[in-house]
């Protein structure tokens, strides 16, 4: 069975620090991955799409970066984190190829707090 | 511009009512899928209709599928205080990646 895993749960950080948060899918080869954010109680907005290892597809500019080393490693970043990047951060994962591939599967989400 | 728009945005009812939440596009689909998030967690995939038309049946809730796999309907029955969550509708084109996902819609179910 395939699952999921994004770490950390919740991390509270400075404005200007850094940032690293990792996903990591189990029981699959080659899968699309996805970064979202996601304002509380609302819809989720994509920052990042992967289709494979080093390709990644940027959705709307902002001050995060998102990298790929390994086939099921995705993880998002910052140099310097701004109040703004404050929320809920979700990692998503499909199979690919076919129809019923297109269906994503979510990880447990990283709450984000830039004080 | 949200692809999907959800409606109604919120609804509170009172257990054992029934309620109908609707996702609307002008595009046309190849897949659409029905998630429910709870507080905190990450959105758990209820169902993914493929065909114009499908009806599915998951327990108390049943998923249907424009005709024109344009938009499409969940309904609750009979619903309980388990219910509540944010559900939300996502649309696959083929061919593309990237899933069109709407705003939500905001359950509550009192008990």
């Amino acid at each position: 069975s395939q699952t999921i895993h994004q770490w950390p749960a919740t991390l509270v950080q400075p404005v200007g620090s850094p940032l690293s948060l990792e996903c990591t899918v189990e029981g699959t080869s080659n899968p699309n991955l996805y970064w979202y954010r996601q304002a509380a109680g609302r819809g989720l907005q994509l920052l990042f799409y992967s289709v494979g290892i080093g390709q990644i597809s940027s959705e709307v500019p902002q001050n995060l970066s998102a990298s790929r080393p390994q086939d099921r490693q995705f993880i998002l970043s910052s140099k310097k984190l701004l109040l703004s990047d404050s929320g809920f951060y979700l990692c998503a994962y499909n199979r690919g190829g076919g129809m019923l591939q297109e269906t994503q599967y979510f990880g447990p989400g990283t709450r984000l707090l830039v004080l | 511009t949200q692809l999907l728009e959800q409606s109604p945005q919120f609804l509170s009812i009172q257990e054992g009512e029934n309620l109908t939440v609707y996702c609307n596009s002008s595009s046309v689909f190849s897949s659409l899928q029905w998630y429910r998030q709870e507080p905190g967690e990450g959105p758990v995939l209820l169902v993914t209709v493929v065909t114009g038309g499908e009806v599915k049946k998951l327990k108390r809730l049943t998923f249907q599928f424009g005709d024109a796999r344009k938009d499409s309907s969940l309904h609750i029955t009979a619903a309980q205080p388990g219910d509540t969550g944010l559900y939300l509708c996502a649309g696959a084109t083929m061919g593309d990646y990237k899933l069109s996902f709407g705003a939500g819609t905001t359950v509550t179910v009192r008990a």
